[in-house]
């Protein structure tokens, strides 16, 4: 099955900061990537996602890029501010049919922490 | 409303019990999901289903048992708690060209 190693489990950013977090995944069939943020005491909420046919996607100051030919996507944050503390997860998934088609696969989580 | 919830929120079980998790959702996704969620582990799957009546092992199903005789309900059985399913449990639903939307997430600790 689909395996997702992403890195760093922490980071510490000083506001105004970017922050990078870089994800690999196993299975060359899987061809969306989403981003979910999730605060404490919360649920996971998707922040931005990139599908297979497209390299780079950006949202204000959220931007995923993806390298298919390496198996590797990544998050980047610009201008840190505090309100972007909380563990990010990378996922992947694949479709088509049969078993474990649409299932995302999540990787361990980074815990940002943004200091004032 | 449109969502997908789950109750109940919080729960505790003695080990032995069983324990059924309900989760509820109104957009009619096909597939529906329950995840656990430990401290170092992120979100690791326990079962997923596809459709009415089709549901499958995930990375982490013993002790489990699910059942989907409708599109939109999804219940997770514990059939005889044990300390270490104490967790988070998250449901999630989504359709073939949609994200994946969690439900509230439910605290189980079993004692």
């Amino acid at each position: 099955g689909e395996n997702v190693e992403q890195h760093p489990s922490t980071l510490s950013v000083q506001e105004g900061d970017s922050a990078v977090i870089k994800c690999t995944y196993s299975d060359s069939a899987s061809n969306y990537f989403p981003w979910y943020k999730q605060e404490l005491g919360k649920r996971p909420q998707l922040i931005i996602d990139i599908r297979s046919n497209v390299g780079e996607k950006k949202d204000q100051r959220i931007a995923v890029t993806l390298n298919k030919t390496a198996k590797h996507f990544s998050l980047h944050i610009t201008e840190t501010q505090p309100e972007d503390s909380a563990v990010y997860f990378c996922a992947a998934s694949r479709g088509g049919s049969g078993a474990g088609s649409y299932q995302l696969t999540f990787g361990k989580g980074t815990k940002l922490s943004v200091i004032p | 409303d449109a969502g997908i919830t789950q109750s109940p929120r919080y729960k505790i079980t003695e080990t032995g019990r069983q324990v059924t998790l309900m989760c509820h959702q109104t957009w009619s996704h096909s597939y529906m999901f329950w995840y656990r969620q430990d401290l170092g582990h992120g979100l690791r799957l326990i079962y997923y289903s596809a459709a009415a009546d089709i549901t499958d092992k995930g990375e982490v199903p013993d002790g489990y048992v699910v059942s989907r005789s409708k599109t939109e309900n999804f219940p997770l059985t514990l059939e005889s708690a044990t300390r270490s399913q104490t967790s988070v449990y998250f449901c999630a639903s989504r359709g073939p060209s949609t994200e994946a939307f969690f439900g509230q997430g439910t605290r189980l600790t079993v004692v």
